[in-house]
């Protein structure tokens, strides 16, 4: 089956406790990328991945990291979380950029 | 960053009644792109558009690339109490530095009420 997979699902942890979310695609798309979802916010993209190698910031980069070493995997790795990035986190692919992108189950972080 | 306007934020309906959501932007767009979200899940893809003027559906769902391409359509017919949720347009320009960006409304929430 086609998916994109987070883990984990939940997470509660401290501040400045390092955590990474790993994100997995089984349907060889080039481009990945991280959005985080807040209320009323909506959607905003974290970062994103255009190949293997290719990483870059989107909207709201400050406070994460990531890296794409293989094409399915894109973790996205918090150095020191602090209580505002508690959020809903969702991890997304597609063939390429600018085509229909398939998310995630999400992953719903607290930082406390 | 980029900024998209969905409107409405919210709509409260009789089941059987039409919706229709819209979505603009200050910049042209190269794909809309229509989502849903269900509490707890991950926005699911509902409709892709690829060309201005372009018209297409999905069901009991259809949407629409405006000819400006710069605003999209989404109209849902015949209203179903699983159509609860929230509607997501978002929108992509290969213009670029913004080449891998997708820009997101904040989002329709849809009550059908039975």
């Amino acid at each position: 089956e086609a998916q994109v997979t987070q883990n984990p699902r939940y997470l509660i942890t401290v501040t400045g406790k390092k955590l990474t979310v790993t994100c997995s695609q089984n349907m060889n798309h080039e481009y990945m990328s991280w959005y985080r979802q807040d209320p009323g916010l909506g959607l905003r993209q974290i970062y994103y991945s255009m190949n293997v190698e290719v990483t870059d910031k989107g909207d709201v980069p400050e406070g994460y990291k990531v890296s794409r070493k293989e094409k399915r995997n894109f973790p996205l790795i918090l150095e020191s979380p602090s209580p505002n990035q508690t959020s809903l986190y969702f991890c997304a692919s597609s063939r390429l950029a600018g085509y229909e992108q398939y998310f995630g189950p999400g992953t719903r972080l607290t930082v406390t | 960053g980029q900024q998209l306007n969905q409107s409405p934020q919210s709509m409260f309906i009789q089941e059987g009644e039409d919706v229709s959501m819209n979505c603009t932007s200050s910049s042209i767009f190269n794909t809309w792109l229509w989502y849903k979200q269900d509490p707890g899940e991950g926005p699911v893809l509902l409709i892709a558009l690829y060309k201005a003027g372009e018209l297409t559906s999905n069901g009991r769902l259809t949407a629409q690339f405006g000819i400006t391409r710069k605003d999209s359509f989404l109209n849902i017919s015949a209203s179903i109490p699983s159509d609860v949720g929230i509607y997501f347009c978002a929108g992509h320009t290969d213009r670029g530095s913004t080449l891998g960006r997708l820009y997101f409304g904040r989002g329709t929430q849809l009550t059908v009420w039975p």
